[in-house]
């Protein structure tokens, strides 16, 4: 069965630095999103992505976030100049339809 | 956006059917009522999706009263590795982004 997949699955940086977090959606979906959760609280929608551009995004996805479709497979979320809340894991989720999601194992991104 | 209330944690014993009920009070006529598994340290699990009555798949039955204010997710004979959380979502399937609530902690018991 295709998954979703994500890179790397632990992260650590100093605050202040960038990171790229990487996914690989299911190969014909159309749809894909990042999400985040912070430790001990709820999955929180950060950007939905749609035919080569950002189709909603949240409050939180503010000008520290970006993100891109590089080639055909890729999907990746840039947060610049991490600071100490950017803490969580983030998830990635790509489906065919926005009804039905599929979500990546998540990357765990520590900033200190 | 319809909100979801949803009890906080459950308890059951292995083989046990659990149902968990999700009140949506101001559901909208073009919501769907959508169910999430997540295990820890991973990302949502889509379970079922309904509009109305009955749904069923392989996992789980979904029961949606004739108003649609509420719906019950029903778990045949849990097991242990069913202890998860467990999220109920109400939206436009065309427009909203998923809005995940805390969700219900399942916890079965051997």
């Amino acid at each position: 069965e295709p998954e979703v997949t994500q890179t790397p699955s632990h992260q650590v940086t100093q605050m202040g630095q960038e990171v790229i977090l990487r996914c690989v959606p299911i190969s014909n979906h159309l749809y894909f999103y990042w999400y985040r959760q912070i430790l001990g609280q709820k999955v929180e929608f950060l950007v939905s992505f749609y035919n080569n551009e950002i189709s909603e995004k949240s409050e939180i996805f503010d000008d520290q976030f970006s993100v891109e479709r590089p080639d055909g497979s890729n999907f990746t979320l840039k947060i610049r100049s991490t600071k100490l809340e950017d803490s969580a894991m983030y998830f990635c989720a790509s489906g065919t339809s926005k009804e039905t999601q599929y979500f990546g194992p998540g990357t765990r991104l520590l900033v200190l | 956006l319809a909100k979801t209330t949803q009890p906080i944690s459950m308890d059951s014993y292995e083989g046990q059917e659990v149902n968990i009920t999700c009140s949506h009070n101001n559901i909208a006529t073009n919501d769907y009522i959508t169910w999430y598994q997540q295990f820890p340290s991973q990302g949502p699990r889509f379970i079922i999706q309904g509009y109305k009555t009955k749904v069923t798949n392989e996992v789980a039955s979904l029961f949606i009263p004739a108003d649609r204010k509420s719906s019950t997710l029903s778990l045949p004979r849990v097991s242990l590795s069913d202890t998860a959380v467990y999220y109920c979502l109400v939206g436009d399937r065309g427009n909203t982004p998923l809005v995940f609530g805390k969700g219900t902690r399942l916890s079965v018991i051997a």
